[in-house]
């Protein structure tokens, strides 16, 4: 159990456009979902967490008109870079947190395989 | 602010085992020692926790010391396929940010 994909695995873009990476939970459901970026040689920074049905809280220094966020369902969660510059170019990795009584281990959090994004 | 330190790489021999340490001096009561590790362009894979006892699975054995201010995460037989970056995170477990710190990169070498 606990297997969490992530669409597409890897994108290029034009600068200017949009990019949706959707995540999702495919054998339990998830509440919160945490969404990571990790630039190369660095480790991972969270940039925001979302709850299901509610808006996503964005860390510091996140812009959260850049990188919106829906977390409409229980198994799917989208993150959207808008008006895309090459500062973007990063590894997104969502990360769904199970809901209590799915049957998965919750001691454990749970990450999807990374979408990497190049803007050009 | 860094909960945990590591050193920024090892160097360990395929068939040896390989020890990871870790200090996380203000480690509070109620937050486990994880480990998790990250092969090239992959998401993080979980190894194992452990609160105050040494723990061993599958993958790993978790050496905490007694103070719980630092630990040890053994790979008992490294292969090639180790060659990651090993986090070292201290957490209270789920419904709060896990945060990552440098890590420590593994190579294992023939």
């Amino acid at each position: 159990g606990a297997v969490v994909s992530q669409h597409p695995s890897w994108v290029i873009c034009k600068s200017g456009t949009s990019v949706k990476i959707e995540c999702r939970s495919l054998d339990f459901q998830a509440t919160t979902m945490f969404w990571y970026r990790q630039f190369p040689k660095q480790s991972l920074m969270l940039m925001a967490t979302s709850n299901e049905g509610s808006k996503a809280t964005y860390e510091q220094g996140v812009e959260k008109d850049k990188f919106l966020i829906n977390h409409a369902s229980l198994t799917l969660s989208t993150l959207t870079v808008t008006s895309a510059h090459p500062e973007d170019s990063s590894f997104y990795i969502c990360s769904p947190l199970p809901y209590s009584g799915t049957g998965v281990k919750n001691y454990e959090q749970y990450f999807g395989p990374g979408t990497r994004l190049t803007v050009t | 602010d860094a909960k945990t330190t590591q050193p920024p790489s090892m160097d360990c021999a395929e068939g040896r085992a390989a020890n990871l340490p870790c200090n996380h001096s203000t480690i509070s009561g109620n937050e486990y020692v994880y480990w998790y590790r990250q092969i090239h362009s992959q998401g993080p894979q979980y190894i194992i926790h452990g609160l105050k006892n040494n723990e061993t699975n599958e993958m790993a054995s978790l050496i905490i010391t007694e103070d719980r201010k630092s630990s040890t995460l053994i790979l008992p037989h490294a292969t090639l396929r180790d060659t990651a970056v090993y986090y070292c995170i201290v957490w209270p477990g789920t419904a709060s940010k896990l945060t990552f710190g440098t890590g420590t990169r593994l190579q294992v070498t023939l």
